[in-house]
């Protein structure tokens, strides 16, 4: 078990570019999770993958965000067009079934459009 | 609208006294609530929780109240140790709903003076 791993832990981009984010989870954990923070905010939910089915977005995912988890396993979130408003943290959790209560987040990417 | 409500952005506290921080929720349908401890640039780790059907869990130095009359949560440290500095995070959920995504509160940052 060597936790939940995100990459990169850095990106900075020039503003207009796409970024892609990469999320593995813990291997037997079949819920996923993106959240997203902001300085001097807690993290906030952006969306919630069961296996390889998106079931939740929330109203923060734009049109110019999309995540997906092919196959339930790692999971790709991508920022096209991006803006200076999308610099934050992104982070991923995932966690086991529906008696599982702990989520399990990842260290995060860390997103600086300039 | 924030659901889960921080008031206090930063505890300084003596070590080896207690460190007392408070958590307020507004929305009726959350039954389960978590404290994450977070370092810079790291994701949020678990560190205890508890049900709606309770009013107090422990975890060796680590005590979390509920009063749900009042919608209040309070995490207790004793003693505070100087590794305890960092941003706390409160979370709820509806673990009956279908995604049991975390809400979060803004944070408080617990700095613990040797």
């Amino acid at each position: 078990d060597t936790g939940v791993s995100q990459d990169p832990r850095h990106k900075i981009t020039k503003r207009g570019q796409n970024v892609t984010f990469r999320c593995d989870p813990i291997s037997e954990h079949n819920r996923l999770y993106w959240y997203r923070q902001t300085l001097g905010q807690g993290p906030e939910f952006l969306t919630y993958f069961q296996n390889e089915a998106q079931l939740e977005k929330s109203r923060l995912l734009s049109d110019r965000f999309s995540a997906e988890r092919p196959k339930g396993s790692f999971s790709t979130l991508e920022i096209q067009r991006t803006e200076q408003g999308d610099s934050a943290m992104y982070l991923c959790a995932s966690r086991s079934g529906e008696h599982s209560y702990g989520y399990t987040f990842g260290s995060g990417t860390r997103l600086t459009v300039v | 609208d924030q659901q889960v409500k921080q008031n206090s952005p930063s505890l300084s506290v003596q070590e080896g006294r207690i460190s007392i921080l408070n958590c307020d929720y507004t929305n009726s349908m959350f039954d389960y609530f978590l404290w994450y401890k977070k370092y810079p640039a790291e994701g949020p780790t678990f560190l205890i929780s508890i049900s709606s059907i309770k009013d107090k869990n422990e975890d060796g130095r680590f005590t979390v109240f509920l009063n749900k009359s009042a919608k209040h949560l309070s995490l207790h440290i004793v003693p505070s140790q100087p590794g305890d500095s960092a941003v706390y995070f409160c979370a709820a959920m509806n673990y009956g709903g279908a995604t049991n995504k975390l809400i979060f509160g803004t944070g408080t940052l617990l700095a613990v003076q040797p």
